[in-house]
């Protein structure tokens, strides 16, 4: 079974500009999580979608964005970037229903903002 | 105060010991606990899931957890140089949001 993949996996963009990640889950699962990951902060909630709506979501200013499509492939975006979204984020998935809660990761996007 | 605490280390020891990594945390709601890996440049693995008090054991790694202390511990037998890695407690009330401990770098010397 394939596992969760992102792309881009390296991304530079400056300071103002706008980015748009992608993940794909684990075949069958339908929750996607996201995650920020910095040397400071560690990793971060950012938001859950489980079909196609947005069910968690962490302390992240409006600037932060995801959506979920009917297949459940997953885009994050992040408007108007700030030198502290540089950060490794991190996409997980988790069949979302029951009582079962582990999530696996793919291996990150790792944007740089200058 | 974190929700989760987890001591960053960095923790060396010599392969073939018996590592102990913690975490404590202070949200009695928390039901589900898990330990991820993590290698440089790569996303967290999921290693051990549990849920209640008690011990779940999966080859050399065994998962702890003590509720009335609110305390969490993974054991690591017989390690070896492929374990060196960051390790992270996580743990949720349920649902996917999930609070993280900042992760221990652990380092084993061959």
């Amino acid at each position: 079974k394939a596992g969760v993949t992102q792309t881009p996996r390296y991304l530079i963009k400056t300071r103002g500009q706008q980015v748009t990640l992608s993940c794909s889950p684990i075949s069958g699962h339908r929750s996607v999580s996201w995650y920020q990951q910095t040397p400071g902060q560690g990793l971060q909630f950012l938001f859950e979608y489980f079909s196609e709506t947005q069910r968690n979501k962490g302390n992240f200013p409006g600037r932060f964005s995801g959506r979920q499509f009917s297949n459940s492939r997953s885009e994050m975006n992040v408007s108007t970037l700030e030198l502290g979204d540089s950060a490794l984020y991190l996409c997980a998935s988790g069949s979302g229903v029951g009582l079962s809660y582990e999530q696996y990761f793919g291996p990150g996007t790792r944007l740089t903002v200058t | 105060q974190k929700e989760v605490e987890q001591d960053p280390g960095p923790l060396s020891v010599p392969e073939g010991a018996i590592v102990s990594l913690n975490c404590t945390y202070s949200n009695s709601a928390f039901q589900y606990f898990m330990w991820y890996r993590q290698y440089s440049r790569k996303g967290p693995e999921l290693l051990m899931y549990t849920y209640s008090s008690g011990n779940k054991e999966d080859g050399r790694f065994t998962a702890q957890v003590d509720k009335s202390s609110k305390y969490i511990s993974l054991f690591i037998r017989d390690s070896q140089p492929s374990d060196s890695a960051t390790y992270l407690c996580a743990m949720t009330a349920g649902g996917f949001k999930t609070i993280f401990g900042a992760g221990t770098r652990l380092f084993v010397k061959a």
